[in-house]
């Protein structure tokens, strides 16, 4: 069965320093997302992304953050200047064009955590 | 989007029926139920989701009151891999940029 998969599993970073996590949404699909998890919280969603361009993004998804899709397979976040409480689990999910069943498939995740 | 409740936690045990409950009383005509769950930090994971009719997969029925104002999940027999947090969602089935917001769930343990 195809699913997200999420490089690297575990990122370690000094604050300061940029980040790039890596997500490889299912082939077939369109519709892209990064969500975050702060150690005992809530999932929360940071945005979303079709046709190469940015749909939504909630408040947490400030000037720090930005994404790009640089080929037809890689959905990337970058974070430029990481701070302590961007440490979570970042999650990449994918969904295709079916606007009736909006499934949403999520990878495993990319643990950060900020020195 | 409605906002929905549900129980922070519930026991099932293995090989019974998991009910799990969720009220939306503000929902509306066009808003979908969506359940997702989460296994140990893992990404969630879609369970299934309805409108109105009740709808059943390979890993679960979902039961919508006729009023629409609460919905049941129910895993017919369930496994100590169940042990999740379950979250119902009540969201419109629109085009892209659509996010899903998940509350704090309830926790479910299965035990053996």
């Amino acid at each position: 069965e195809p699913e997200v998969t999420q490089t690297p599993s575990h990122q370690v970073t000094q604050m300061g320093q940029e980040v790039i996590l890596r997500c490889v949404p299912i082939s077939n699909h369109l519709y892209f997302y990064w969500y975050r998890q702060i150690l005992g919280q809530k999932v929360e969603f940071l945005v979303s992304f079709y046709n190469n361009e940015i749909s939504e993004k909630s408040e947490i998804f400030d000037d720090q953050f930005s994404v790009e899709r640089p080929d037809g397979s890689n959905f990337t976040l970058k974070i430029r200047s990481t701070k302590l409480e961007d440490s979570a689990m970042y999650f990449c999910a994918s969904s295709d064009l079916d606007l009736t069943a909006y499934e949403q498939y999520f990878g495993p995740g990319t643990r950060l955590t900020v020195t | 989007d409605a906002k929905t409740t549900q129980p922070p936690s519930m026991d099932c045990a293995e090989g019974r029926a998991a009910n799990l409950p969720c009220n939306h009383s503000t929902i509306s005509g066009n808003e979908y139920v969506y359940w997702y769950r989460q296994i140990h930090s893992q990404g969630p994971q879609y369970i299934i989701h309805g409108l109105k009719n009740n709808e059943t997969n390979e890993m679960a029925s979902l039961i919508i009151t006729e009023d629409r104002k609460s919905s049941t999940l129910i895993l017919p027999h369930a496994t100590l891999r169940d042990t999740a947090v379950y979250y119902c969602i009540v969201r419109v089935a629109l085009g892209a940029g659509n996010m899903l917001t998940f509350g704090g769930g309830t926790r479910l343990m299965v035990k053996p």
